[in-house]
């Protein structure tokens, strides 16, 4: 079972342009949705994270917006960069005593062009 | 800046062979764990360890896998009898603890199994 869903797989965006990737997840307890930014040869690196009582958070370029009712969410890269080039992915974890095991979607590999 | 270290960056094995992944997780963190990514595919959940034991494990940590944290630390995973569907990059993974969710990735093992 898929528990957390992304597309599109592979995303190509001029620099400048706005980088759009989407999330859906099927567990309703899931009440941490990070995403995470991966250069190749490097773990995933946090970027922006939300949890479900808010609908949108902001951190300079990056923005997730978060929509309960479709249990969607999805990060919105603005003015994208060549550096911004990595692969992406979206997550969702539940907050219990055991940890925090993340559920990661298929990831999407950005091309920000020149 | 603290970071999760891993050795080695590289490891070659025969099938059949025992090995073991190193991990030094940040130093004031509670939550430790392991995950895998198969080559070009999503990062999976293995197992979180908190409080010296086993606190969570997905379907993939069967029997052939083990962790330890054989002192204040170091944090190991074992694969006991190696397979050539174990050949994946294994990242570790820690986190503070309760109510601070962020989990800092290391670089990573690529564990080759020929």
């Amino acid at each position: 079972q898929q528990q957390v869903k992304q597309s599109p797989q592979s995303l190509i965006v001029q620099k400048g342009g706005i980088s759009i990737i989407n999330c859906a997840y099927e567990n309703t307890a899931f009440d941490y949705f990070p995403w995470y930014q991966q250069f190749p040869g490097k773990g995933p690196a946090l970027l922006i994270a939300i949890r479900p009582d808010v609908s949108e958070k902001k951190e300079g370029r990056f923005t997730i917006s978060f929509n309960k009712s479709a249990k969607q969410f999805s990060l919105h890269i603005m003015d994208s960069q060549p550096g911004d080039s990595a692969t992406y992915f979206c997550a969702a974890s539940l907050n219990s005593n055991s940890g925090y095991a993340l559920n990661f979607g298929k990831g999407t590999s950005l091309l920000v062009t020149p | 800046e603290p970071e999760v270290t891993q050795t080695p960056s590289h490891q070659v094995t025969q099938m059949g062979q025992e090995v073991i992944l190193r991990c030094v997780p940040i130093s004031n963190h509670l939550y430790f764990y392991w995950y895998r990514q198969i080559l070009g595919q999503k990062v999976e959940f293995l197992v979180s360890f908190y409080n010296n034991e086993i606190s969570e494990k997905s379907e993939i940590f069967d029997d052939q896998f083990s962790v330890e944290r054989p002192d204040g630390s170091n944090f190991t995973l074992k694969i006991r009898s190696t397979k050539l569907e174990d050949s994946a990059m294994y990242f570790c993974a820690s986190t503070s603890g309760f109510m601070n969710t962020e989990a800092f990735f290391g670089q990573g093992t690529r564990l080759t199994v020929v």
